[in-house]
């Protein structure tokens, strides 16, 4: 069965620090894999994805996932974080049951 | 292109009544999914509708719930006796075919009272 796993569920930074948000996957075939970003109050918004190519994605406002087979894995990182990338941050995998299962999320707070 | 619209925005409902949640896919979609949040939890997938066809149900309680996607007019999830535990954030998404990024609402946010 497909799932996921994200092992940070809650992260406290400063501005400009750096962010790496973990996410792990089970499933054995293969499998798109996205990363939404839901800000306070409001809808999912597609983060990335990866479809197949470089493994290394690059996403809206700065975001980078890396995706690695042998880990599955499909890390979120961004070098110097902002106030505004408060929100919750959500790791889904898509495989051949063609539905995004998300990972329980991680809440990320930036302080100025 | 509007985006994936949901309404309404916010439903109370007494103990024992029906909540009705309606999706308008984004134009030219013809997939939409059906999500329930609950504080503090994740995302969790309920249903999976192509038009007129439920593709996968899986996530939807075996009682009470129920979803339709007609051919003509929006998706419905419909919550038959809602109790207290009902209350969560319903969140609708649609894509324009399989195996692709979903677009997703505003959600409805559903208090049972």
């Amino acid at each position: 069965a497909q799932s996921v796993s994200q092992h940070n569920h809650h992260v406290i930074l400063s501005e400009a620090a750096s962010l790496e948000l973990g996410c792990n996957y089970s499933y054995g075939g293969t499998v798109n894999l996205f990363w939404y970003v839901q800000y306070p109050g409001q809808h999912l918004q597609l983060l990335l994805k990866y479809f197949s190519g470089d493994p290394l994605v690059k996403g809206i406002k700065g975001f980078e996932a890396e995706f690695i087979k042998s880990k599955f894995s499909f890390n979120l990182r961004k070098p110097s974080v902002q106030w505004s990338d408060t929100a919750e941050y959500f790791c889904a995998p898509l495989g051949a049951t063609d539905k995004l299962i998300f990972g329980t999320g991680t809440r990320l707070q930036v302080f100025p | 292109n509007a985006g994936v619209m949901q309404n309404p925005r916010h439903l109370v409902r007494r103990r024992g009544q029906e909540a009705r949640l309606r999706c308008s896919p984004m134009k030219g979609h013809s997939h939409v999914y059906w999500y329930r949040q609950l504080p503090e939890e994740g995302l969790k997938f309920m249903v999976y509708l192509q038009k007129e066809n439920i593709i996968d149900e899986s996530g939807m309680p075996k009682e009470r719930f129920s979803a339709e996607f007609p051919k003509e007019g929006p998706s419905i999830l419909r919550i038959q006796q809602v109790v207290r535990g009902d209350s969560a954030a319903y969140f609708c998404a649609s894509s324009p075919k399989r195996n692709t990024e979903a677009f997703f609402g505003q959600g409805t946010r559903l208090t049972v009272v």
